[in-house]
């Protein structure tokens, strides 16, 4: 059975950083690109970061370039999402994904990350 | 960036109504489109994907078509279960992006 689990979310002042955790069980995590995507309370979905199934190649949105780092142990099964000089605006569920063709098949049950002073 | 615009952002339905939403992408995606259901406190949900093939498990009452750069979602009849958030996405490249979602409440 495939689960994905989030950590690490919390309240965190602006401008300090914080890393997420996906812990992935019940498929071959090596074999996957995964995702980062974020949810506002109440709003859209939004895209975050992609990394492929080495960690050879990642993608980033705009919103996230420079600050977010994706990166994947692959012998742990682990997914991570270092965020650093984190915004107001980063405030948000975040949720990790595991692609497929479908384009994602599984996600995770999201951490809440809370940027306030 | 490819941009999605979905509508309504909030629909009220009754039990047994059809109901559609749309989603029209800014560039062509070819049939690239997945629509998914969100309820409160859970992660989003794959219902169609490839714009019109239905996700194993998905009740048949769903249905996704495509004409040009507009695609639908429509419920044939609506259910209890399926009153919920509604979401597409777009998956032509690597930065996906994602419609408003539309609410579907009673």
């Amino acid at each position: 059975q495939v689960q994905l689990v989030e950590s690490g979310g919390g309240v965190v002042q602006p401008g300090k950083s914080l890393r997420l955790s996906c812990v992935a069980s019940g498929f071959t995590f090596s074999s996957f690109p995964m995702n980062w995507v974020r949810q506002i309370p109440g709003k859209g979905l939004e895209w975050v970061a992609v990394i492929s199934y080495d960690g050879n190649n990642k993608h980033y949105a705009d919103a996230v370039e420079g600050r977010f780092t994706i990166s994947r142990d692959n012998s742990e099964n682990t997914l991570f999402l270092q965020m650093n000089s984190l915004r107001s605006e980063d405030t948000a569920v975040y949720y990790c994904a595991r692609e497929s063709t479908r384009p994602t098949d599984y996600w995770g049950q999201g951490t809440l990350v809370t940027v306030s002073s | 960036d490819i941009q999605m615009t979905q509508s309504p952002s909030t629909l009220s339905a009754s039990v047994g109504d059809r109901v559609t939403i749309t989603c029209r992408a800014s560039q062509s995606i070819s049939s690239w489109l997945a629509w998914y259901q969100q309820k409160p406190g859970k992660a989003p949900k794959l219902l169609i994907y490839k714009a019109s093939t239905l996700e194993t498990g998905v009740p048949s009452r769903f249905s996704g078509s495509r004409s040009g750069t507009e695609f639908t979602l429509t419920i044939s009849s609506l259910q209890p279960d399926d009153f919920a958030t509604y979401h597409c996405q777009q998956y032509n490249s690597y930065k996906w992006t994602f419609g408003q979602g539309t609410k579907v409440e009673i």
